[in-house]
C-alpha cells in the first residue's frame, strides 16, 4: 500500500518561510497531482493547489497565489510546499493527498484517494 | 466561509441512521461529482466515498453517498461509536477553478 509521507513540524518566526516535503513510499510519479490541503486549529478543510509532478505544472487556490509555491523533483519522488512570508495566520496542518485524474480532462472532481500523515507548521515569535 | 454549505453538527445513537446534507451551486456540485471524507480525531482525512456513490475498497457499505442537483448527501446506517469523526464534502467548482470543501460536520454519537 502507497503511503504519503511528509515531513516533521517545524516552528517558524514570522517573515519567515517552510518548506514542507511529501514522498510516496513507493513507485515513480505518474498520472496523479499531488495536492496540498490546509488545516488551521479547530478548522476545517482549506485546498491550497495541486502540481502535477510528472508535468511541473501547477495550480493555486486564488488566496495562496503569491504566498506558497509547489514543486517536485522526479530524481526522488518528492514534492515539496514552499510557504513564504509566515504569519501567526499561517499556523495549520498541511496535507499533501495524491489525485488520480483523466489524462484528457485534467485533474477536477478525482477523489484524493491517498493523505500524508500532516505537518504541522507553528508561526510564533 | 465554505464554498459548499454543511451542517456543523450531526448525532444519532449507535444501530441508527444519520444523513449529513453538503449544499452548493451549479458552478460546483451541479456541474461536477462529489467526494466525502471522513477525519476521526488527530488523523488525516480518508476517503469514504468517490464520485457521488462509490465506496472505495475497505469501506463499509453502511456508508452511502447521493447526489440530487446541487445537493449531496451522505448516509450512515447502523451507527458505530467508532463513526465518531469531521465529515467534509468537497468538489471542483467551474467558476473558481478550484477544489472546494464544505465546512464539514461534526459526527456524535450518544
Amino acid at each position: 500500500q502507497v503511503l504519503l509521507v511528509q515531513s516533521g513540524a517545524e516552528v517558524k518566526i514570522p517573515g519567515s518561510s517552510v518548506k514542507v516535503s511529501c514522498k510516496p513510499s513507493g513507485g515513480a510519479f505518474t498520472t496523479y497531482a499531488i495536492n496540498w490541503v490546509r488545516q488551521a486549529p479547530g478548522q476545517g478543510l482549506e485546498w491550497m493547489g495541486r502540481i502535477i509532478p510528472f508535468l511541473g505544472v501547477s495550480d493555486y487556490a486564488h488566496k495562496f497565489r503569491g504566498k506558497v509555491t509547489f514543486t517536485a523533483d522526479k530524481s526522488t519522488t518528492t514534492a515539496f510546499m514552499d510557504l513564504s512570508s509566515l504569519r501567526s495566520e499561517d499556523t495549520a496542518l498541511y496535507f499533501c493527498a495524491r489525485q488520480f485524474y483523466d489524462v484528457l480532462t485534467g485533474p477536477k472532481d478525482d477523489p484524493f484517494d491517498i493523505w500524508g500523515q500532516g505537518t504541522m507548521v507553528t508561526v510564533s515569535s | 466561509q465554505s464554498v459548499l454549505t454543511q451542517s456543523p453538527s450531526a448525532s444519532g445513537a449507535p444501530g441508527q441512521r444519520v444523513t449529513m446534507s453538503c449544499s452548493g451551486t451549479n458552478s460546483n456540485i451541479g456541474s461536477n461529482t462529489v467526494n466525502w471524507y471522513q477525519q476521526l480525531p488527530e488523523t488525516a482525512p480518508k476517503l469514504l466515498i468517490s464520485s457521488n456513490v462509490h465506496r472505495p475498497s475497505g469501506v463499509p457499505d453502511r456508508f452511502s453517498g447521493s447526489k440530487s442537483g446541487t445537493s449531496a448527501s451522505l448516509v450512515i446506517s447502523n451507527l458505530q461509536s467508532e463513526d465518531e469523526a469531521d465529515y467534509y464534502c468537497a468538489t471542483w467548482d467551474d467558476s473558481l477553478n478550484g477544489v472546494v470543501f464544505g465546512g464539514g460536520t461534526k459526527l456524535t454519537v450518544l
